[in-house]
């Protein structure tokens, strides 16, 4: 079924540790984005790359990187994770550049401890 | 500053009682609105794209509509499988991202 993975679904990680959080996608989609939810607050945009060998800096990108190598994957990184970090974290992308409607993949659960 | 405000935060319903919730956005130069349902431990699903002021669009219970400061999602005759957190996103031309609003909370009662 074509989609978005992400893996983990859930993780529990000590302050200071360094985390990667994975995202996959078949659909050939070009843009694709990190967000992280919280409750009350929405959703957050961290990175996004518009095509494969680029990437931009969303609303909260602090402690938070991205690479983008290939047109399927964009992983996120924490290299060092703090417990403000403690979030839902959900992997999107749409087709054409940010034009068009985003989809989501299921989400990882972090707690950071 | 540009922003998204959903309201109402919650809103609970019994079956088939109609309702509207509403996505008011201050931003410069719309490009596009859009409406996705969340279930809990899941990612927002996508329901609609709006362009323009009075476009609408309809799917099943669900209608959206835009004017140029706001967005309705008319809920008409709910059922049980509605209840979901309705999030909205605006996309301006200036900066081509999304951005979301917190989401309104449904619950539809039998």
């Amino acid at each position: 079924i074509a989609g978005i993975t992400q893996a983990p679904t859930s993780q529990i990680l000590a302050a200071g540790r360094r985390m990667t959080l994975r995202c996959t996608q078949d659909m050939r989609h070009n843009a694709m984005y990190w967000y992280r939810q919280d409750l009350g607050l929405g959703l957050r945009l961290i990175h996004y790359s518009n095509t494969a060998g680029t990437t931009g800096k969303g609303e909260v990108p602090d402690g938070y990187s991205v690479s983008r190598a290939n047109t399927d994957d964009f992983p996120l990184t924490l290299a060092s994770a703090v417990p403000s970090q403690t979030s839902v974290y959900f992997c999107a992308s749409s087709a054409e550049g940010s034009y068009n409607e985003q989809f989501f993949g299921p989400g990882t659960r972090l707690t950071v401890l | 500053e540009d922003q998204v405000t959903q309201s109402p935060e919650a809103l609970r319903l019994q079956e088939g009682e109609s309702s509207s919730l509403n996505c008011s956005y201050t931003v410069s130069g719309l490009r596009g609105l859009f409406w996705y349902r969340q279930d809990p431990g899941k990612g927002p699903e996508f329901l609609f794209t709006l362009y323009s002021a009075g476009e609408e669009k309809e799917k099943e219970r669900l209608k959206a509509t835009l004017t140029k400061k706001e967005s309705f999602l008319h809920i008409t005759a709910p059922k049980p499988e509605d209840s979901a957190t309705y999030l909205c996103a605006v996309q301006a031309h200036s900066w081509g991202k999304f951005q979301f609003g917190a989401g309104t909370q449904v619950v539809v009662t039998p």
